[in-house]
């Protein structure tokens, strides 16, 4: 199937692990996304990467760090991890700025 | 700096009548706008998008939206509402630089009741 997808699905942790995130998507899409979706559903974008080079990085802790082996790939990979780092992070991709992205399921991460 | 607004955070209908969920945008320049849907639990499915052609646009399942730039606004119908429309609806417009960043409105909720 081509799709974007995500894994975990789920991720539970401790404070203070580190924990990574994968994505891939297999439509050719040059641009991947990270964004978070807080508890009242707010989505704001964190990173992008288009073709492997980081053109978007919100204000975003440094503990969040991507990398981006290929262009099918983006990981999110989380350092010392925060109660407020629990939310649901999507994974999207897409060809160019007009066609709108395609979304991963998700990856709900509780942080305990 | 771009920005959407929803209107109603929460619109609750009856099975088989019309909906309508607002949205008002900002923007700068001629915008490229966007209406997805999430289900509980799913990631988020594009309905439609406008990209300064057509400014009726219709998309999936039955929804449109028609880009009105003297109101500045880009509201979704469905003539007939059906139980499965039940979702969290997100108005997002586009950053007009070759980032691709999108920015999302606060999402309406949508209840369809039977």
């Amino acid at each position: 199937d081509t799709a974007v997808s995500q894994t975990p699905k789920y991720l539970v942790t401790q404070m203070g692990n580190d924990k990574s995130i994968k994505c891939e998507q297999n439509l050719g899409h040059d641009t991947m996304y990270w964004y978070k979706q807080d508890s009242k559903k707010f989505l704001k974008i964190m990173f992008s990467y288009n073709n492997k080079e980081l053109i978007i990085n919100e204000t975003v802790p440094n503990r969040f760090s991507p990398k981006s082996p290929d262009k099918a790939h983006l990981n999110l990979h989380i350092n010392s991890l925060e109660l407020g780092d629990s939310a649901v992070y999507f994974c999207a991709s897409s060809p160019s700025i007009a066609d709108g992205y395609t979304f991963g399921s998700g990856t709900r991460l509780t942080v305990v | 700096a771009q920005s959407v607004t929803q209107l109603d955070s929460h619109v609750s209908v009856s099975e088989g009548t019309p909906v309508l969920l607002r949205c008002n945008y900002s923007s700068s320049y001629s915008p490229s706008l966007f209406w997805y849907v999430q289900h509980p639990n799913k990631g988020l499915q594009l309905l439609l998008k406008y990209t300064s052609a057509a400014t009726l646009v219709k998309g999936i399942n039955g929804f449109e939206a028609e880009f009105k730039k003297s109101e500045t606004s880009f509201h979704l119908t469905k003539p007939s509402a059906h139980m499965s429309d039940a979702a969290e609806y997100f108005c997002v417009v586009s950053e007009p630089s070759n980032t691709g960043k999108l920015i999302f409105g606060q999402g309406t909720t949508l209840q369809v009741k039977p």
